[in-house]
């Protein structure tokens, strides 16, 4: 069963300039989460989606991120623009079944490594 | 404020030792995760822990969730360097998932 994919693996930008990154859960998983993890640190929720529609979107900084997930399949996370204090990994996951159900279980892509210089 | 605590925050030991690693919170979780992620990787998943004061072993790692289900720890016996890791716990105490503050192992040969 093919994972999470992710692109592009790594990404540097000046300052004011936008990034997008891209992600393909697995298939047939409605759960979809866009995570930014600063090194050494625990990820950050920034966005959950159910199918096509938000479940939250409280820590996303929606002056300068958005995402979307037209479909219901995969998503795409953009950072317009970006500041130094972006630098991350922007870590991509999916699950079968909502959050909080019994059983469930996350699976993550290797991330997009994004550097603002 | 972090929902999930974990200490300690860095870690470094002789392989060999043995440690302890704790995540906290004040909520009440139905089931806690614990993931480790490696440099360049995502996190992967290593355990579920569901009913408090349950204890659960795999190999060299030991989990337990709280009676009262808002901590958990991971105890690590005679660590090795393929220990070295940033361990995470996680869980949802609604309907979004979250991770904890993390620790960063480092097993030195």
């Amino acid at each position: 069963e093919a994972g999470v994919a992710q692109s592009p693996r790594y990404k540097i930008i000046e300052k004011r300039q936008s990034v997008a990154f891209w992600c393909n859960p697995i298939s047939g998983h409605a759960t979809l989460y866009w995570y930014q993890q600063i090194l050494g640190q625990g990820p950050k929720l920034l966005i959950q989606f159910q199918n096509n529609g938000v479940v939250d979107d409280s820590q996303l900084p929606k002056d300068r991120f958005s995402a979307e997930r037209l479909k219901g399949v995969d998503s795409t996370l953009k950072i317009q623009p970006a500041k130094l204090e972006d630098s991350a990994v922007y870590l991509c996951a999916s699950s079968a079944r909502p959050t909080g159900t019994g059983g469930n279980t996350i699976y993550f892509g290797e991330g997009s490594w994004l550097t603002v210089v | 404020t972090q929902l999930l605590e974990q200490s300690p925050q860095f870690l470094s030991i002789q392989e060999g030792e043995n440690l302890t690693v704790y995540c906290n919170s004040s909520s009440v979780f139905s089931s806690l995760q614990w993931y480790r992620q490696e440099p360049g990787e995502g996190p992967v998943l290593l355990v579920t822990v569901v009913t408090g004061g349950e204890v659960k072993k795999l190999k060299r790692l030991t989990f337990q969730f709280g009676d009262a289900r808002k901590d958990s720890s991971l105890h690590i016996t005679a660590a090795q360097p393929g220990d070295t890791g940033l361990y995470l716990c996680a869980g949802a105490p609604g309907n979004q998932f979250y991770f904890g503050t993390g620790t960063s192992l480092t097993v030195i040969p």
